[in-house]
């Protein structure tokens, strides 16, 4: 039963630290999404990419925030410094994009940080 | 602009009694529409997806949602509620425009089930 992984599983820092997330999507998968989600603004996409290439990471904080794909089955978020408005739940998935563009994303199980 | 309306915020219903979600989107190509649930704790799962074809689509856990493209609608039902489908729901809407994988979300629905 293929599934996105996603560790740690929560993760509790302090202010000013560094975090970082990672996600493993599902073999085979081409398009990695990192999303975050709090109770003021819902689901809101940070990055994506596609073949391991940044596509779009308009909505992540570029000051602090930065994704990479180091190799395919491996995709990471980090946050240098953290901050307390930076705790929320952080989700990865993946999908398989092909010509049609149907691509169906499979959600990981979160990565729920608190900042302090 | 592209958006997912769910107007309900929250919505309450009695175990065995049929249910309803709504989901208006604005999307100026043809859309791809998803419909997620998210356990308490939990990632979002897929219940189901229309891309074309027969405009009602049949998901997992008994869940159906027809697509109505003259009221820009897809709304997700169930005939029987049970206590376990407590959730929070979510519309997505998909590109069409080739290198466009995103999706945009709804807010959700956040489904109470009364014994």
């Amino acid at each position: 039963d293929a599934r996105v992984t996603q560790t740690p599983r929560d993760k509790v820092t302090e202010m000013g630290q560094e975090v970082t997330m990672r996600c493993q999507p599902i073999l085979g998968h081409n398009t990695v999404f990192w999303y975050r989600q709090t109770m003021m603004q819902g689901l809101e996409l940070l990055a994506y990419f596609r073949n391991r290439a940044p596509l779009d990471d308009s909505g992540m904080p570029k000051d602090r925030f930065s994704a990479e794909m180091p190799d395919a089955t491996l995709a990471t978020l980090k946050i240098q410094p953290s901050e307390p408005r930076d705790s929320a739940v952080y989700f990865c998935a993946s999908g398989l994009a092909t010509s049609g563009d149907r691509n169906e994303q499979f959600f990981g199980p979160g990565t729920r940080l608190t900042v302090l | 602009a592209q958006s997912v309306t769910q107007p309900d915020i929250h919505i309450t219903v009695s175990e065995g009694a049929s249910l309803e979600l709504r989901c208006n989107y604005s999307y100026g190509a043809t859309p791809y529409l998803f419909w997620y649930v998210q356990s308490p704790g939990q990632g979002l799962q897929l219940l189901l997806k229309y891309f074309s074809g027969d405009t009602l689509v049949q998901g997992i856990k008994g869940f159906e949602a027809e697509f109505k493209r003259s009221q820009s609608s897809f709304n997700l039902r169930k005939p029987s509620v049970h206590w376990s489908d407590a959730a929070e729901y979510f519309c997505a809407v998909g590109g069409t425009t080739s290198g466009t994988y995103k999706y945009i979300f709804g807010t959700g629905t956040r489904l109470k089930v009364l014994a």
